[in-house]
């Protein structure tokens, strides 16, 4: 089955450490997104990537960082110069650059500071 | 800059009656328009999009949804509640100046009472 996968499921982090979120997908789609959802607020974009070894800062990009090496691949870390990282993060891609393409979500990584 | 707007952060239906949940967006252009789904501790999911084929769109598990460009809408709409429908919904943007981006609005939570 094609889809988005997330690892891992929850993750649990201590002040000042610094934790990457895994997010892969065999939907051979070219660009990949990155989301933080806290309640009440819908999603806010981190980073996102159109292609291989590029990719753009999004909203609320300060106190993260991603690469982009592969295409299937599109990793999250979270540093200790994010203040309050404890959320919901969504990784998504879409197939090109069409404006009509609809994003394709994976299950999410909750993130808890301890 | 492009905002979408979601009336009503909470809404309650009976089973059996009917669901609207509201969307309004600025634009510059016209956008592409989409509204997701999101089941608890879950990624979204695509329900429908308008892509400026027909102004009323059908989607999956019977919502549907009209383009209205003068009023600068796109309502989502559900003849008949299933428990089932209970979630948060999302409507997005995309197109004009945030072209590469998504903007998506806070979201509406729909509780389906028995």
């Amino acid at each position: 089955d094609g889809g988005i996968t997330q690892s891992p499921k929850y993750l649990f982090r201590k002040e000042g450490q610094n934790v990457t979120l895994s997010c892969e997908q065999n939907l051979n789609h070219d660009a990949m997104y990155w989301y933080r959802q806290d309640p009440g607020q819908g999603l806010r974009l981190i980073y996102y990537s159109q292609i291989v070894n590029d990719f753009q800062k999004g909203d609320i990009a300060e106190g993260y960082s991603v690469s982009r090496e592969k295409k299937e691949s599109f990793p999250l870390t979270v540093t200790s110069a994010q203040k309050n990282p404890t959320a919901f993060y969504l990784c998504a891609s879409t197939p090109g650059t069409g404006l009509y393409n609809e994003q394709f979500f994976g299950p999410g990584t909750r993130l808890t500071v301890l | 800059a492009q905002s979408v707007t979601q009336l009503g952060s909470h809404v309650s239906v009976s089973e059996g009656a009917l669901v609207l949940l509201r969307c309004n967006y600025s634009s510059s252009v016209p956008p592409y328009l989409f509204w997701y789904v999101q089941y608890p501790n879950q990624g979204l999911q695509l329900l429908l999009k308008y892509t400026s084929a027909a102004t009323l769109v059908k989607g999956i598990n019977g919502f549907e949804a009209e383009f209205k460009k003068s009023e600068t809408s796109f309502h989502l709409t559900k003849p008949s509640a299933h428990m089932s429908d209970a979630a948060e919904y999302f409507c997005a943007v995309r197109g004009g100046a945030s072209y590469d981006k998504v903007i998506f609005g806070p979201g509406t939570s729909l509780s389906v009472i028995p």
